[in-house]
C-alpha cells in the first residue's frame, strides 16, 4: 500500500501528558500537511512542510505543539501537556502541486 | 479570508434517489482549486476532484458529477442513482495558494448523507 500512513490510528492519554504521532507520506511527495478536525467539523489546517522545511504554521498551533520532518520523508507532530480541548483527530495529508491525499487519521481522547 | 459554506447539514434520500450537495465559497484569489472529499465512518478522508478555477467545464464520472459555477460562486456535486455504500460526510473544500508555495485547504463543515434502502 502507497498511500499516506498514520501511527496510532487512536490514542487515550490523561490531561497534562504528553504525546506524539507519526505520519509516513506518500513516498514521492515532497509536501506534507497535518490538520486537526473536531466532531462535527471539517478539518482546520495546522501546518506544512516542504521536504524538511517547515513553511507555514497556523494559530491554531499553540506552543504546546510541535511539529518536524527531519529528513523530508515522515513527520511527528507532538502535543505536550495535553488538554481536553486537544481530543480531535489529527489528519496528515501529502501532495505535489495543489492536491492532498489524506491519511486514516489518529483519533487522539484526552481525559 | 477565505470561506467555504455548505449549508446542508444532512440529507437523507433513499436509494436510487439523485441527491445534490451544495457548496458556496469565498475567496479574493483569482486563482484557486476547489475540492470535494468523502469521509466515509472509517474516517479517512478520500479524496474525490479537484477544479482549477479556471477550468468551468463540468466533469463527470460515473454517477457523479461536478457543477462550478464562478459567477455564484459555487461548486455543486450530485450523485445520480444513489447507493447505500454514499452514505457518508462530504466536505467541499478551497485552496489557498501560499506564498512559501504548496497550499492550504478551507473546509467546509460537512454534509451528512445518508442513503436508506
Amino acid at each position: 500500500d502507497t498511500g499516506v500512513s498514520q501511527d496510532p490510528r487512536h490514542k487515550i492519554t490523561k490531561r497534562g501528558q504528553n504525546v506524539t504521532f507519526r505520519c509516513d507520506p506518500i513516498s514521492e511527495h515532497n509536501r506534507l500537511y497535518w490538520y486537526r478536525q473536531t466532531l462535527g467539523q471539517g478539518p482546520e489546517f495546522l501546518t506544512y512542510f516542504q521536504n524538511e522545511a517547515q513553511l507555514e504554521k497556523s494559530r491554531l498551533l499553540s506552543d504546546r505543539f510541535s511539529a518536524e520532518r527531519p529528513k523530508g520523508s515522515f513527520s511527528t507532530l507532538e502535543i505536550q501537556r495535553t488538554e481536553q480541548g486537544d481530543s480531535a483527530m489529527y489528519l496528515c495529508a501529502s501532495g505535489e502541486g495543489n492536491e492532498q491525499f489524506f491519511g486514516p487519521g489518529t483519533r487522539l481522547t484526552v481525559l | 479570508a477565505q470561506k467555504v459554506t455548505q449549508a446542508q447539514t444532512e440529507i437523507s434520500v433513499v436509494e436510487k434517489e439523485d441527491v445534490t450537495l451544495d457548496c458556496v465559497y469565498e475567496t479574493r484569489d483569482t486563482t484557486y482549486y476547489l475540492f470535494w472529499y468523502k469521509q466515509p465512518p472509517s474516517g479517512e478522508l478520500v479524496f474525490l476532484i479537484r477544479r482549477n478555477s479556471f477550468d468551468e467545464q463540468n466533469e463527470i464520472s460515473g454517477r457523479y458529477s461536478w457543477n462550478f459555477q464562478k459567477s455564484t460562486s459555487s461548486f455543486n456535486f450530485t450523485i445520480t442513482a444513489s447507493q447505500v455504500v454514499d452514505s457518508a460526510v462530504y466536505f467541499c473544500a478551497l485552496s489557498e495558494l501560499l506564498e512559501t508555495s504548496g497550499s492550504r485547504l478551507t473546509f467546509g463543515e460537512g454534509t451528512q448523507l445518508t442513503v436508506n434502502p
